[in-house]
């Protein structure tokens, strides 16, 4: 069965400097790669996917992440955050032969200071 | 688009009552899933459907628990009789492909719910 592990569960960081949000993934087989943001009190909105091809991958708000195979994992990185980027970030995959069932890490809050 | 709607936000009840908790999937959906959000467990996916058809309810935690879909534009989560453990947020999500794993879903605000 395939899992997903985010390193930290909390990361704390000052405006206007850059983040990075970790995540490994553990499959047997081929799968696809999400990040989802959480804002609080609202519900998952993707933030970005890879599917295929170019192994770094640019999502909305200025977000972006690497999928790096021989490393199982898929960082999410932002060079400069702003305030309103203080929301909870999940990980996820899904199989790429499999049925539609994301499966999510643990989280990571990332926490803005002025 | 009003995007995914679920009723109520907020629900308290005591242990032992039924809950429902309902969806409404963005219109041409076909596919719709239920999650649960807790601290220990994190996010669950519970059921999911496509086409108004269950294909998968490995993640129905017990037979307390039953989902349907009666048409394309509803859906029902219930939970008899409810017990504390089961307080969590559910979350109702929908997405276009009836089947694609890659098509993107799309989550609605959630049902907070505790029981007492």
């Amino acid at each position: 069965a395939q899992s997903v592990t985010q390193l930290d569960s909390q990361v704390p960081v000052f405006e206007e400097a850059p983040v990075e949000l970790r995540c490994n993934y553990s499959s047997s087989v081929s799968v696809y790669l999400f990040w989802y943001v959480q804002y609080p009190n609202q519900g998952l909105q993707l933030l970005l996917k890879y599917l295929s091809g170019s192994t770094l991958v640019k999502g909305i708000n200025g977000f972006e992440a690497e999928f790096n195979k021989s490393q199982t994992s898929f960082h999410l990185r932002k060079p400069s955050v702003h305030i309103s980027d203080t929301a909870e970030y999940f990980c996820a995959v899904i199989l790429v032969q499999g049925a539609q069932k994301l499966v999510f890490g643990q989280g990571t809050r990332l926490t803005i200071n002025p | 688009d009003a995007g995914v709607i679920q009723s109520p936000r907020h629900e308290v009840t005591e242990m032992g009552q039924e809950v429902t908790l309902r969806c409404k999937p963005i219109s041409g959906h076909n596919s719709l899933f239920w999650y649960r959000q807790t601290m220990m467990r994190g996010l669950e996916l519970l059921i999911y459907f496509n086409n108004n058809v269950p294909i998968d309810d490995s993640g129905m935690p017990e037979d307390r628990f039953s989902a349907k879909m009666p048409n394309a534009s509803f859906s029902t989560l219930k939970i008899q009789p409810s017990e504390p453990r089961d307080s969590a947020v559910y979350f109702c999500a929908s997405s276009r492909g009836g089947g694609t794993v890659t098509d993107t879903q799309y989550f609605g605000p959630g049902t907070r719910l505790t029981v007492l």
